[in-house]
């Protein structure tokens, strides 16, 4: 089963510029979650969708977005990049929701896309 | 908000002992979540724990749920040179505002000499 496809793996933007990022779930895998990894920060959520609807949101700013389409694949948009947006964003997927009924639904994530912003 | 400490921040070892880390929280998680990471690679998850007191193997990893569901050990016994890499600690609360996030440690770097 292949597992969590992210692309593209590396991206160099400007300050002022915007990025999409996509990810493909491992196939069967209805919940999508991105998370943003830096060296300061460490692994930081950034939000969940499941059915095509936003569950949660970490503490990041408007500027971060996303949306997962009727297929499971989700993207995730940064607009107004800023220098301290460069980071590794990881998507992970899950079978189910994280909600209690589906508690033994581990996340499985990507190998990420490294964002540079200069 | 819910904090995750992880120690040790960084460990060197000789091929064939035995490693140990451990992560301690706040508050109470549901689930508890080991992964380790490699260069250029996202998180693979290595053990997943669901009910304090449990205790869970895969191959030479062991961790456990800590009985206060604040706390959560993994040890590696016998390391070889492919156990190198960055070990997380990741904590799940189920319900409210905590749907579906993960809390990550702060990572352990584990250094192998053969």
């Amino acid at each position: 089963k292949a597992g969590v496809t992210q692309t593209p793996r590396y991206l160099i933007k400007t300050r002022g510029q915007q990025v999409t990022l996509s990810c493909s779930p491992i196939s069967g895998h209805r919940s999508v979650s991105w998370y943003q990894q830096t060296p300061g920060q460490g692994l930081q959520f950034l939000f969940e969708y499941f059915s095509e609807t936003q569950r949660n949101k970490g503490n990041f700013p408007g500027r971060f977005s996303g949306r997962q389409f009727s297929n499971s694949r989700s993207e995730m948009n940064v607009s107004t990049l800023e220098l301290g947006d460069s980071a590794l964003y990881l998507c992970a997927s899950r079978s189910r929701p994280g909600t209690p009924s589906s508690y033994n639904s581990p996340l499985h994530f990507g190998n990420g896309t490294r964002l540079t912003v200069t | 908000g819910q904090q995750l400490n992880q120690s040790p921040q960084s460990m060197f070892i000789q091929e064939g002992e035995d490693v140990s880390m451990n992560c301690t929280s706040s508050s109470i998680f549901n689930t508890w979540l080991w992964y380790k990471q490699e260069p250029g690679e996202g998180p693979v998850l290595l053990i997943a724990l669901y009910k304090a007191g449990e205790l869970t193997s895969n191959g030479r990893l062991t961790a456990q749920f800590g009985i206060t569901r604040k706390d959560s050990f993994l040890n590696i016994s016998a390391s070889i040179p492919s156990d190198v890499g960055i070990y997380f600690c990741a904590g799940q609360l189920f319900g409210g505002t905590s749907y579906g996030k993960l809390t990550f440690g702060q990572g352990t770097i584990l250094t192998v000499h053969p």
